[in-house]
């Protein structure tokens, strides 16, 4: 029944390894979106899709790729991971790119970078 | 760049008091939402205001947004230990942006 949904909820790895992050949404919308919180608490957005396209890509180290096989799925490959990529990240959706679409938040994926 | 800031960072309050969080953005906006984040969890929607809208109403928040000053209020009233947790503003252009939350304690 979770609407949007993360794997791993925790992941410890090494400094130069590769990881990717699953996120998965049920409720059939068309919008996904990959956000970065820092110990700060920022929470800054990274990427969007849109049906599978990109649309908002900020300035993220291109070691950082999203992919998106299907509107219901869109998982984040880190390559090379430096002690600064260390943070919690969320995956979103809406209904659409619309700005009164709301965003429907995952659990996080707490990544810790040794 | 981060768009919206929450003021104060951090509120204490005792159960039945009212919670007042603050937010102010810098660029022109379509709407401005508010979310909340418990500890560990992602974050919920609560509440959207248009930017032609000046107050807002849901259950016990009360929203009001000056696009003049741009900036925007979140009160809680009655609050609960369960409204502890961290509250967002975020502002909505050509995509959504994030401020980095007020942390709201609330005392039984």
């Amino acid at each position: 029944d979770t609407a949007v949904s993360q794997t791993p909820k925790y992941l410890v790895t090494q400094m130069g390894n590769d990881k990717s992050i699953k996120c998965e949404q049920n409720l059939g919308h068309d919008t996904m979106y990959w956000y970065k919180q820092d110990s700060k608490k920022f929470l800054k957005i990274m990427f969007s899709y849109n049906n599978k396209e990109l649309i908002i890509n900020e300035t993220v180290p291109n070691r950082f790729s999203p992919k998106s096989p299907d509107k219901a799925h869109l998982n984040l490959h880190i390559n090379s991971l430096e002690l600064g990529d260390s943070a919690v990240y969320f995956c979103a959706s809406s209904l659409g790119t619309s700005g009164i679409d709301t965003q429907y938040f995952g659990p996080g994926t707490r990544l810790t970078v040794l | 760049s981060q768009q919206g800031e929450e003021d104060p960072q951090a509120l204490s309050i005792q159960e039945g008091e009212n919670a007042t969080m603050n937010c102010s953005y810098k660029t022109s906006i379509n709407n401005l939402q508010w979310y909340r984040q418990n500890s560990g969890r992602g974050l919920v929607h609560l509440i959207l205001i248009r930017s032609n809208e000046r107050e807002k109403h849901s259950g016990r928040l009360r929203v009001t947004l000056d696009t003049s000053k741009k900036s925007s209020s979140l009160l809680i009233t009655a609050s609960r230990a369960a409204d502890t947790a961290s509250y967002f503003c975020a502002t909505r252009n050509n995509d959504m942006r994030f401020g980095a939350g007020t942390r709201l304690t609330v005392k039984p």
